[in-house]
């Protein structure tokens, strides 16, 4: 079993859809939990991060982390073209080893249609 | 401005050579990573350090050597390449962890064609 599973998708909604992407692990040590999007061409770049479990919103995002389900969630509201992205989930433990060290999901491929 | 940067961007090279991606950040973060993002997007760590000093070392075949000449730079040497090191190179920076979670900033990538 992979540390990080991520559907790759691609996933293709209309504007204005409610989208959902999730991951799953399987390190209990894992604390942070970070949501990369990553444009064509383009190095990733962080969109939303949080510590244990918990939700955090930002704007039309909303990042769920349920440890105990060992399962994260990105909201994205309202979609709109320009979300069009691939979406990385990433994780690090505390300890365990190397700082920063971070484990990356597969990425979803979103497409928002207008 | 440009926070992470790297040359090339493309480099196409044919099976036997060696190559050098160089990266620099103007950020003045101590801590900068490789990361490999093969062909189906999985990105995985390659190296990191830490004020010039090596802190990750995944399981990375010896014909890749990193090099810090100072805090800003990250170079990446290839010696040997071969057709499975065709991917795309993303050089990273942060602070490091400590006791929380720093963002890491990407560059934008260097694509590496093995031909």
């Amino acid at each position: 079993q992979k540390e990080v599973e991520q559907d790759p998708g691609p996933l293709s909604v209309p504007e204005g859809a409610i989208v959902s992407l999730n991951c799953t692990y399987s390190n209990s040590a894992f604390q942070y939990f970070m949501w990369y999007r990553q444009y064509s061409r383009k190095g990733p770049e962080l969109l939303m991060y949080t510590y244990s479990s918990g939700n955090k919103e930002d704007g039309r995002f909303t990042a769920q982390v349920d440890k105990s389900s060992k399962y994260i969630s990105l909201f994205i509201r309202d979609s709109q073209p320009s979300d069009s992205a691939t979406y990385l989930c990433a994780m690090s433990s505390l300890y365990g080893g190397s700082q920063g060290n971070l484990i990356f999901g597969k990425g979803t491929k979103l497409s928002v249609k207008p | 401005d440009t926070a992470v940067s790297q040359t090339p961007k493309y480099l196409v090279t044919q099976m036997g050579n060696d190559k050098s991606i160089k990266c620099e950040q103007n950020l003045g973060h101590d801590t900068m990573y490789w990361y490999k993002q093969d062909s189906k997007k999985f990105l995985k760590i390659m190296f990191s350090y830490n004020n010039k000093e090596l802190i990750i070392n995944e399981t990375v075949p010896n014909r890749f050597s990193p090099k810090s000449p100072d805090k800003a730079h990250l170079n990446l040497h290839i010696n040997s390449l071969e057709l499975g090191d065709s991917a795309v190179y993303f050089c990273a920076s942060s602070q490091p962890s400590g006791s929380s979670y720093n963002e890491q900033f990407f560059g934008p990538g260097t694509r590496l064609t093995v031909l």
